[in-house]
């Protein structure tokens, strides 16, 4: 069956270094795949995703690109803020012609906690 | 929009007990899914609905588990004579669907439903 792993937390940096959580899968085909985070008190959100091979996601200065030959879709921030604390979950779903559909599988989540 | 809501936030329960959660999905999505997440844990799939159709359920969910979306709008999730093992965090999320052409049938999930088992 599909499943996802991620690197292990929790994650401590000091403001402005550079983030990396890894994040590799198994699937049966070509998955799309995610990272959703979430903050304090808050319900998961999209951070960004990828549907194909060498795509890559992007959204407020975090990046990801699906790497087929690896399997896996890292998570990177070049600066990291305190309000980036929060914890990451990488996910995939079915992917049918690039259209991502379906259950989300999970990985167990990292938490990323930013000093100032 | 009003995002995705659930209903309690919190339940705290007795061993052997039934307890039923709601879910509220975004106004016109036609999906809806649940999730059950363990401590430490990445969301696990339990069940998804298009509008009112059961159509994937989980091995996870054991016939204790039951779950409805009459009317193809909010759904129910009902645990029977609940165990120690069923704590966690039960989440909804509802999507789309891809009617409208877009790539990517994005999940909105909402705050959750925590369970405690005593």
């Amino acid at each position: 069956g599909n499943s996802v792993t991620q690197m292990e937390g929790p994650v401590t940096l000091s403001e402005e270094a550079f983030l990396t959580i890894n994040c590799t899968y198994t699937a049966t085909g070509y998955p799309s795949l995610f990272w959703y985070v979430q903050y304090p008190g808050e319900g998961l959100q999209l951070l960004l995703k990828a549907t194909k091979a060498d795509d890559k996601g992007s959204n407020k200065g975090f990046e990801a690109t699906y790497r087929k030959e690896t399997t896996s879709f890292h998570l990177e921030k070049g600066s990291v803020q305190v309000s980036d604390s929060a914890v990451y979950f990488c996910a995939l779903s079915r992917n049918a012609g690039g259209t991502s559909y379906g259950k989300l599988t999970f990985g167990q989540g990292t938490i990323l906690t930013v000093h100032p | 929009d009003t995002g995705v809501s659930q209903d309690p936030r919190h339940k705290i329960t007795k061993r052997g007990q039934n307890v039923t959660f709601r879910c509220d999905p975004i106004s016109e999505h036609n999906r809806l899914y649940w999730y059950r997440q363990t401590l430490g844990q990445g969301p696990e799939f339990l069940t998804y609905f298009q509008n009112e159709a059961q159509l994937e359920k989980s091995r996870l969910l054991s016939d204790r588990f039951s779950a409805e979306r009459p009317k193809g709008s909010f759904s129910t999730l009902e645990i029977q004579r609940t165990e120690q093992g069923d704590s966690a965090m039960y989440l909804c999320a509802s999507s789309p669907g891809l009617a409208g052409g877009q790539s990517t049938d994005t999940q909105y999930f909402g705050p959750g439903t925590r369970l405690t088992v005593l």
